[in-house]
């Protein structure tokens, strides 16, 4: 069935210093990927997102990369910063309306200040 | 302000007791999710709705039920508590059309004793 791999599943980084969070999707249909962050007792928010039409976006010290051959993106977070610490998911979703949304596991975030 | 708004944040219910939880959106979103989520864990998505009339089982099986009969209402309903139903429930609407974000509500922390 559909399945989204994501890793590391707990990431430890320094202050300023870069993070990446790397998925995997089994479903080539897949052409939304949503990338998801939640703080500590929060809801989860979008942070990113792209669109199987276009290989890289980045918005200030966030960027995201697709490899649709590959069924693989990934999340980069540059010059990290203490407040960057939290869980990020990424997803992958299917045709309209975002119902074949798939969530990866989870990676957990601590940037050490 | 537009949102979602899930009630109560949290309870705390006896084994047995019939329970439901709450939540409308004033997005004017037609798709609205649940999922089940322990802490900082995945996200399971156990019931979503295209629309008004329309409900459909998620990719965990759940002894939930929900509703959808008003477009910003979408209760779910526990007919009978058990310690295994102890989670957090977060609620999520997105609009109509291809591939667009979810907005998440701030959860309900259910404890079954």
């Amino acid at each position: 069935g559909e399945n989204v791999e994501q890793h590391p599943s707990t990431l430890s980084v320094q202050e300023g210093d870069s993070a990446v969070i790397k998925c995997t999707y089994s479903d080539s249909a897949s052409n939304y990927f949503p990338w998801y962050k939640q703080e500590l007792g929060k809801r989860p928010q979008l942070i990113i997102d792209i669109r199987s039409n276009v290989g890289e976006k980045k918005d200030q010290r966030i960027a995201v990369t697709l490899n649709k051959t590959a069924k693989h993106f990934s999340l980069h977070i540059t010059e990290t910063q203490p407040e960057d610490s939290a869980v990020y998911f990424c997803a992958a979703s299917i045709g309209t309306g975002g119902f074949k949304t798939i969530f990866g596991a989870g990676t957990r975030l601590f940037v050490k200040a | 302000e537009a949102d979602i708004y899930q009630t109560p944040r949290y309870l705390v219910i006896g084994t047995g007791k019939k329970i439901t939880l709450e939540c409308s959106q004033t997005m004017g979103h037609d798709k609205m999710y649940w999922y089940q989520q322990d802490p900082g864990m995945e996200l399971h998505l156990i019931h979503y709705s295209y629309g008004v009339n329309s409900t459909e089982k998620g990719d965990l099986s759940s002894e939930s039920t929900v509703s959808r009969i008003r477009t910003e209402h979408f209760p779910l309903t526990l007919e009978s508590a058990r310690p295994s139903h102890t989670s957090q429930y977060l609620c999520a609407s997105s609009a109509d059309g291809r591939n667009t974000e979810a907005f998440f509500g701030q959860g309900t922390r259910l404890t079954v004793v």
